[in-house]
């Protein structure tokens, strides 16, 4: 069973095109996240919603607009692509400790983004 | 935001040797993760640690949050260890997360 799916796994697009990549985790846990690692191999998280709401939005352009539709699923819509926009995105996901603080993230596969 | 410095940024081993790993960061933190991308890109969880040692199979990993620094054991490396491991300390701020650089581990048979 996959814990935290990510789709398409690859991606090659026009400069300009508008592209959604979809996120779903079935651990049953209250946060995910979306991360891009660009071609050095840095990470950094973009965005987070815990339940639904959105708590962490990083300075991304607002080209980029996550959408969470219930708490098993986050999708990221990115419109007019650039090529600075090719990277790899993952998605992941940890539940909320009774302390506040979240536990152990969990990453999917990646989506390879490649902007021609 | 919190700064991240992982050593040695590239490390080359043979075989059965054993290696450490280092992650200095430069603000208090709520929690740390370590984590191995495979050359296959997939990004692995090997230890939440906001304190303390903990221990799975040949890993092992110490923090030490008031020295602001944390340690990766690898013993009897594996051509399967080979790959990328960061560290990744979480701030004040719920949920993020901020990688360092990486170590790009070479495991030769």
């Amino acid at each position: 069973d996959t814990a935290v799916s990510q789709t398409p796994k690859y991606l090659v697009t026009q400069m300009g095109n508008d592209k959604s990549i979809k996120c779903e985790q079935n651990l049953g846990h209250d946060t995910m996240y979306w991360y891009k690692q660009d071609s050095k191999k840095f990470l950094k998280i973009m965005f987070s919603y815990n339940n639904k709401e959105l708590i962490i939005n990083e300075t991304v352009p607002n080209r980029f607009s996550p959408k969470s539709p219930d708490k098993a699923h986050l999708n990221l819509h990115i419109n007019s692509l650039e090529l600075g926009d090719s990277a790899v995105y993952f998605c992941a996901s940890s539940r909320k400790l009774l302390s506040a603080l979240t536990d152990t993230q969990y990453f999917g596969p990646g989506t390879r983004l490649t902007v021609l | 935001g919190i700064q991240v410095e992982q050593s040695p940024p590239d490390l080359i081993l043979q075989e059965g040797a054993n290696s450490t790993l280092r992650c200095n960061f430069s603000d208090s933190v709520n929690n740390l993760q370590w984590f191995h991308q495979n050359p296959w890109g997939q990004l692995i969880n090997l230890f939440y640690i906001p304190s303390g040692t903990k221990q799975n199979g040949r890993l092992s990993a110490t923090t030490v949050a008031t020295e602001r620094y944390s340690l990766l054991y690898i013993s009897s490396s594996q051509t399967t260890d080979s790959g990328v491991y960061f560290c990744a300390p979480e701030g004040t701020s719920y949920g993020k997360l901020t990688f360092g650089q990486g170590t790009i581990l070479t495991v030769h048979p």
